[in-house]
């Protein structure tokens, strides 16, 4: 069985701040990783995804997420963070067995402070 | 460019009637999967469809049922509502290799 541990259920930083947000996963088989962003009353937007190639992953809206197999990990950053980017982002792990069944973690509210 | 659409947007129902929420999508996706979400729980998969013809339960899939109509529409649905179903239901669908595309959501009450 798969699983996401999402590290910080919020988060609060200040605009031009580092943003990171952890997740660590767990899954048997070789996964395929992923972060969704989520603004208010809309549905999950794709920010990035880690499917086996390149560990260092580049996202939309300056984000990157790097797959580290020995830490279990997919952390999201952020160099510099924007009011924009305040938004609940979400990590999910799949096993990439044709269904593509995503298993998501419960979610991190970012916080930007002005 | 539509991509996924979800009706209704909203909807307040009593306990133990029975609703309908309809999905589309015209990205001639294969898959296409329905979620809930809950504070603090992220999204759980209720039911899925790899494919037209075929529907497979996720992880809450008890008193939901699903009907995969055409490619394009797959239909969730409530016989018998309780207010443990008070959620926010989401469809997403997905071509070969792509990410799911998800619609905005419909915000479901039961009284």
């Amino acid at each position: 069985a798969q699983s996401v541990t999402q590290l910080g259920s919020h988060v609060s930083v200040s605009e031009g701040a580092l943003v990171l947000l952890r997740c660590n996963y767990s899954s048997s088989v070789p996964p395929y990783l992923f972060w969704y962003v989520q603004y208010p009353n809309q549905g999950l937007q794709l920010l990035l995804k880690y499917t086996s190639a390149a560990t260092l992953v580049k996202g939309i809206n300056g984000f990157e997420a790097e797959f580290k197999k020995s830490e279990t990990s997919f952390h999201l950053t952020k160099p510099s963070a924007h009011m924009r980017d305040a938004a609940e982002y979400f990590c999910a792990v799949s096993d990439n067995g044709g269904s593509e069944k995503l298993v998501f973690g419960k979610g991190t509210k970012l916080t930007v402070n002005p | 460019n539509a991509g996924v659409t979800q009706t209704p947007k909203f909807q307040v129902l009593k306990t133990g009637q029975s609703m309908t929420l309809q999905c589309a999508q015209d990205m001639n996706h294969n898959s296409m999967y329905w979620y809930r979400q809950d504070p603090g729980m992220g999204l759980r998969l209720i039911y899925y469809s790899a494919s037209e013809g075929t529907t497979d339960k996720g992880e809450v899939p008890n008193g939901y049922n699903v009907s995969r109509l055409n490619k394009r529409e797959f239909s969730l649905r409530l016989e018998s509502a309780a207010p443990s179903q008070t959620s926010v239901y989401f469809c997403a669908s997905r071509g070969s290799n792509q990410p799911q595309h998800f619609g905005d959501g419909t915000r479901l009450s039961i009284l």
